[in-house]
């Protein structure tokens, strides 16, 4: 089975606070992505990367920066926290690049920023 | 543009059947997802369809019609455990799901 993990399930930090949420993947998929869920919107694409040093921003990338040097990690990064970045924040991988296959997802880090 | 509407909350008894509605428009289309996801959970795979028709697995079934920009997910014999939201997801002509806001379905005994 497919695992995908993230480093925290629930996460408080202060407004102007470096945030690192990090995600790992144990199936040698190629592609990870980065999602925030909010009440009433559907699941909004931060950052992907469909290959190690690679990455392509999202719909909604603004306040957000990623890593991948791994294969297996990919980490999304807050430079700034904001009281606005308060969410509910998934990682999912997929295992080729322009594929139909599904998304596996993470568990999510429910974040709040005070 | 790319847009997604489902009901934002459903209610239906133990034992019945329900089916919660997607309908989309979009330039590109590469196939049509549904998820299911339990309250504090990650979104977990329930069906794929990609050509007209229905495709059914076990209790939960997946209609698609792509003239009519539309599909939708038949639940039966409803279970408690069936509480959850269910997510529709177009994936477009750059193969990026595009997330519709999701259904909450309320089971009641």
């Amino acid at each position: 089975d497919v695992k995908v993990t993230q480093s925290s399930r629930y996460l408080v930090k202060r407004t102007g606070e470096k945030v690192f949420l990090e995600c790992v993947q144990d199936m040698d998929h190629e592609n990870m992505f980065w999602y925030r869920q909010d009440p009433g919107l559907g699941l909004r694409l931060i950052y992907f990367s469909y290959d190690v040093k690679m990455k392509e921003k999202g719909d909604i990338p603004e306040g957000y920066s990623v890593s991948r040097e791994k294969k297996e990690r990919f980490s999304l990064i807050l430079e700034s926290a904001s009281t606005n970045q308060t969410s509910m924040y998934l990682c999912a991988s997929t295992s080729q690049e322009y594929t139909t296959d599904t998304q596996y997802f993470g568990p999510g880090t429910r974040l709040t920023v005070l | 543009g790319q847009n997604i509407d489902q009901p934002t909350e459903m209610t239906a008894t133990e034992g019945a059947i329900v089916q919660i509605n997607c309908t989309y428009q979009t330039s590109g289309f590469n196939g049509l997802f549904w998820y299911q996801q339990h309250a504090g959970e990650a979104p977990t795979f329930l069906s794929y369809n990609v050509l007209d028709g229905l495709e059914e697995k076990g209790r939960f079934s997946s209609f698609l019609s792509r003239s009519k920009g539309y599909s939708y997910l038949l639940l039966k014999e409803l279970q408690m455990k069936d509480s959850a939201s269910y997510l529709c997801a177009l994936m477009d002509s750059n193969y990026q799901l595009i997330w519709g806001a999701g259904t909450k379905l309320i089971i009641k005994p």
